[in-house]
């Protein structure tokens, strides 16, 4: 089945440092992707997503391009702030019959300290 | 905003007990999921519907049921609760396939003695 592969955790950054979370999916096809952040004690909410290819999904000074030919939808931010401190999930769609459903990765914890 | 609801936010029980998580919501949306959040952060799709009255189950077996008789509610039932049902359960929902994204509510965190 479909698969999401992120950077492993826990990424621990310093205020206005630059952010990279690396993500990689395996669904064949044209699946939409998706990050989403959850705070502690909350449920997952939606950062950002694309639907095709080169799209680029933009959100609160994060950022992710939807790149097909390497399977990849990276999230970056260029400064990051102490309330970015959170979970972040990568997921996709699916692209076949199973797209009734996301494909999540197992989550990067982030850290940022003042 | 997404309005989706969860009742109880946390619920700490003794072993034997049936327990009910709620899960309401006010999109209309015809697909509704139940996640498990393991201590390591990884969710795990335990059922799901389509709509009103289809229910299948998701990808990591589990003992609880849930049924979906109107829309908004997709409750999750326990029948009996173990310690091993310890964890967080998250609802979501969606309004079509793919392009659309799932709504999640902020949760349950269940402790079960």
């Amino acid at each position: 089945g479909d698969s999401v592969t992120q950077m492993e955790g826990p990424v621990t950054l310093s205020e206005e440092a630059f952010l990279t979370i690396n993500c990689t999916y395996t669904a064949t096809g044209y699946p939409s992707l998706f990050w989403y952040v959850q705070y502690p004690g909350e449920g997952l909410q939606l950062l950002l997503k694309a639907t095709k290819a080169d799209d680029k999904g933009s959100n609160k000074g994060f950022e992710a391009t939807y790149r097909k030919e390497t399977t990849s939808f990276h999230l970056e931010k260029g400064s990051v702030q102490v309330s970015d401190s959170a979970v972040y999930f990568c997921a996709e769609s699916g692209s076949g019959g199973s797209n009734y459903k996301l494909t999540f990765g197992k989550g990067t914890l982030l850290t940022v300290n003042p | 905003e997404a309005d989706i609801y969860q009742t109880p936010r946390y619920l700490v029980i003794g072993t034997g007990k049936k327990i009910t998580l709620e899960c309401s919501q006010t999109m209309g949306h015809d697909k509704m999921y139940w996640y498990q959040q393991d201590p390591g952060m990884e969710l795990h799709l335990i059922h799901y519907s389509y709509g009103v009255n289809s229910t299948e189950k998701g990808d990591l077996s589990s003992e609880s049921t849930v049924s979906r008789i109107r829309t908004e509610h997709f409750p999750l039932t326990l029948e009996s609760a173990r310690p091993s049902h310890t964890s967080q359960y998250l609802c979501a929902s969606s309004d079509s396939w793919g392009n659309q994204p799932q709504h999640f509510g902020d949760g349950t965190r269940l402790s079960i003695l």
